[in-house]
């Protein structure tokens, strides 16, 4: 299962768009992209998920480049809410049962 | 909307005794998981389960067991709980290919 390395924390102000990357260098070729928010005394909830390019839903966009060796996802115009952590996983949900491996996670606070 | 019910919020065991963690799925998908959950250490899959009486080992496996005798339903014990394995206890589903829904988690002492 590939490996992902992300930002320990990160800092925001209100209305700013903020940017969490997420690096895979050894990411197999059936393997997707996908993202996660977790709140304090809740379960992870599935924000984004994709292949190749850009993938863009309600919430947020996910950035990712040719080599698929590195993702971003970008919040536009964080608010106090999104004070979170986010977790970038990699797997082939074809197989393994969609098994993938959870990383530390990006503690993100946007702060007012 | 999906829906993954964990039965207890909070369980405080003791040392030695038999534990259960329940997790029930609404949604009649195939994949169910077992993670804890530790600061600094992330999420780390126990076990999983992609159909009823399947199951595979995760990352960390010790000390556990699990059982899916029926498809909305996967069961965590611990068979002899030891103060280590104190720590939130996630449970998720999946359907095939689909991303993972996930309880709110099981706050599970152990004294």
């Amino acid at each position: 299962l590939a490996k992902t390395t992300q930002p320990i924390s990160m800092d925001s102000y209100e209305g700013q768009e903020v940017n969490i990357t997420c690096s895979h260098n050894n990411i197999a070729t059936n393997d997707y992209i996908t993202w996660y928010q977790q709140f304090p005394s809740q379960g992870p909830r599935f924000i984004i998920q994709g292949y190749k390019t850009k993938v863009t839903n309600e919430v947020a966009s996910l950035f990712i480049p040719a080599d698929r060796k590195s993702s971003t996802l970008s919040l536009p115009r964080v608010s106090l809410s999104d004070t979170a952590v986010y977790y970038c996983l990699v797997g082939d949900p074809w197989t393994n049962a969609g098994k993938s491996t959870f990383g530390d996670g990006t503690t993100l606070t946007v702060k007012p | 909307d999906v829906k993954v019910t964990q039965s207890s919020r909070y369980l405080v065991k003791r040392t030695g005794e038999k534990v259960f963690l329940e997790c029930v799925q609404d949604m009649d998908h195939e994949n169910m998981f077992w993670y804890r959950q530790d600061p600094g250490l992330g999420l780390r899959l126990i076990y999983f389960s992609y159909d009823v009486k399947m199951k595979e080992k995760g990352d960390i496996p010790e000390g556990y067991s699990v059982s899916r005798e029926k498809k909305e339903r996967f069961s965590l014990i611990l068979e002899s709980a030891s103060t280590n394995q104190t720590s939130m206890y996630l449970c998720a589903s999946s359907p095939l290919t689909g991303s993972q829904h996930f309880g709110d988690g099981t706050r599970l002492s152990i004294l």
